[in-house]
């Protein structure tokens, strides 16, 4: 089984501008959720889908907005981008449908640089 | 609110060793502990699972346990090796938490050769 891919691996972008980030979960998956990797943050979550509907949101700003797709494939954007924005964001995949099955695997992540 | 604190931050030990890295975390009241693995500018790989209801999990060199009541879980590595070298994080699925997993700031394991 294809483990979780996330495109595109590397972004450089400049303040203001909005990014779009892609994630497949594995095949048969149906949550998917992305987190924020900082090294002074650690680990955030952003926010967590289970057929194209979002179930949690992290405390983060409105900038951050996500969806899932009918076939599980979930997209986070970011818009007005800032240079705090910088970070590895994660995307997980997970088979549950209740938060007690809550396995979780992850992607390569996206590099996302705010010049 | 759930913390979850992972000590040692970081740890050096000569090939060879067994080692532990431990988690803890303040609320006894989760689904399950994760322990995954993280290389320089990776993304995470999830090493193990344990669901609630389990003491222990295992998996070749690795072996997890759970402590609810404590709050605790620790990660043996078994005869470590060079390539275990890499960040061990540790996260809680909380029954409060609305599908979301709460982390540890990690462990930075260096085994030197």
């Amino acid at each position: 089984k294809a483990g979780v891919t996330q495109t595109p691996r590397y972004l450089i972008k400049t303040r203001g501008q909005q990014v779009t980030l892609s994630c497949s979960p594995i095949s048969g998956h149906r949550s998917v959720s992305w987190y924020q990797q900082t090294p002074g943050q650690g680990l955030q979550f952003l926010f967590e889908y289970f057929s194209e509907t979002q179930r949690n949101k992290g405390n983060f700003p409105g900038r951050f907005s996500g969806r899932q797709f009918s076939n599980s494939r979930s997209e986070m954007n970011v818009s007005t981008l800032e240079l705090g924005d910088s970070a590895l964001y994660l995307c997980a995949s997970s088979p549950q449908r209740l938060a007690r099955d809550n396995e979780q695997f992850f992607g390569p992540g996206t590099r996302l640089t705010v010049l | 609110k759930q913390e979850v604190t992972q000590i040692p931050a970081a740890l050096s030990v000569p090939e060879g060793e067994n080692l532990v890295l431990n988690c803890s975390f303040t609320d006894s009241a989760i689904y399950n502990l994760q322990w995954f693995r993280q290389d320089p500018g990776k993304g995470l790989t999830s090493l193990l699972l344990i669901q609630s209801s389990q003491r222990e999990q295992t998996s070749g060199r690795l072996n997890a346990s759970l402590d609810k009541s404590s709050g605790r879980s620790t990660l043996y590595i078994a005869a470590s090796q060079p390539g275990d070298s890499a960040t061990y994080l540790c996260a809680v699925s909380p029954m409060d938490s609305n599908y979301q997993l709460i982390w540890g700031a990690g462990t930075k394991l260096i085994i030197k050769p």
